[in-house]
């Protein structure tokens, strides 16, 4: 089987930097992606990591240790509008090589 | 491109009944997923498609069927709605890279 961890919610201020956690047990990891989700809407794609490291694209940047089954997501400079929440999600064996998602992080961003 | 669109948006139904919850995506993308999202957790894989004419099961299966006569359409059939079928319902499609285009959504209520 598989399982992810993310913390409920964080809350930061606008231009501050947050990082968002994910833990993951599975049998046949393929990649991690990051996804974002406001409120009423569908997700939208983010970042993937297959390899360790750090993968930067704008103000966002995710991280990957394969070895210690975790990754990170990075926001920085955060404005009002990256407040949403955010979900990793596995690339993984068992489906076909589909995603399997955490339960989601909520941020909140403060003025 | 239209991407992933999903009908209906909103749908009431009683116990019992059954209906067909339609995607499509004109991206010519291989891989077709769908979700459920219940309020405030993360999105559950429900079925997948590989292909036209390949489906499998996902985590949570139970209680709905799939299609996949062409590359273009992947139905979500409820066979009986139940009360615990209460939820968002995301159709997703990829092609063999890893980012996922999501659909709207569809807000489905049993009661």
């Amino acid at each position: 089987g598989q399982s992810l961890e993310q913390p409920s919610e964080v809350t930061a201020v606008e231009g501050a930097i947050v990082q968002i956690n994910c833990t993951y047990q599975t049998s046949g990891f393929y990649g991690l992606s990051w996804y974002q989700q406001h409120d009423g809407g569908a997700p939208t794609f983010l970042s993937y990591n297959a390899l360790d490291g750090l993968e930067e694209t704008g103000r966002f940047s995710s991280f990957l240790s394969r070895s210690d089954s975790y990754g990170y997501l990075l926001l920085q400079e955060l404005q009002m509008k990256d407040s949403a929440s955010y979900f990793c999600a596995v690339r993984e064996r068992n489906y076909g090589q589909n995603f399997v998602f955490g339960p989601g992080t909520r941020l909140s961003v403060l003025p | 491109n239209a991407g992933v669109t999903q009908t209906p948006k909103f749908q009431v139904l009683k116990t019992g009944q059954s209906m067909t919850l339609q995607c499509a995506q004109d991206m010519n993308h291989e891989y077709m997923s769908w979700y459920r999202q219940d309020p405030g957790m993360g999105l559950r894989l429900i079925h997948y498609s590989v292909g036209a004419g390949i489906t499998d099961q996902g985590e949570v299966p139970n209680g709905y069927n799939v299609s996949r006569s062409t590359t273009e359409d992947f139905p979500l059939r409820l066979l009986s709605a139940a009360p615990s079928q209460t939820s968002v319902y995301f159709c997703a499609s990829r092609d063999w890279a890893h980012e996922q285009y999501f659909g709207p959504g569809t807000r489905l209520t049993v009661t």
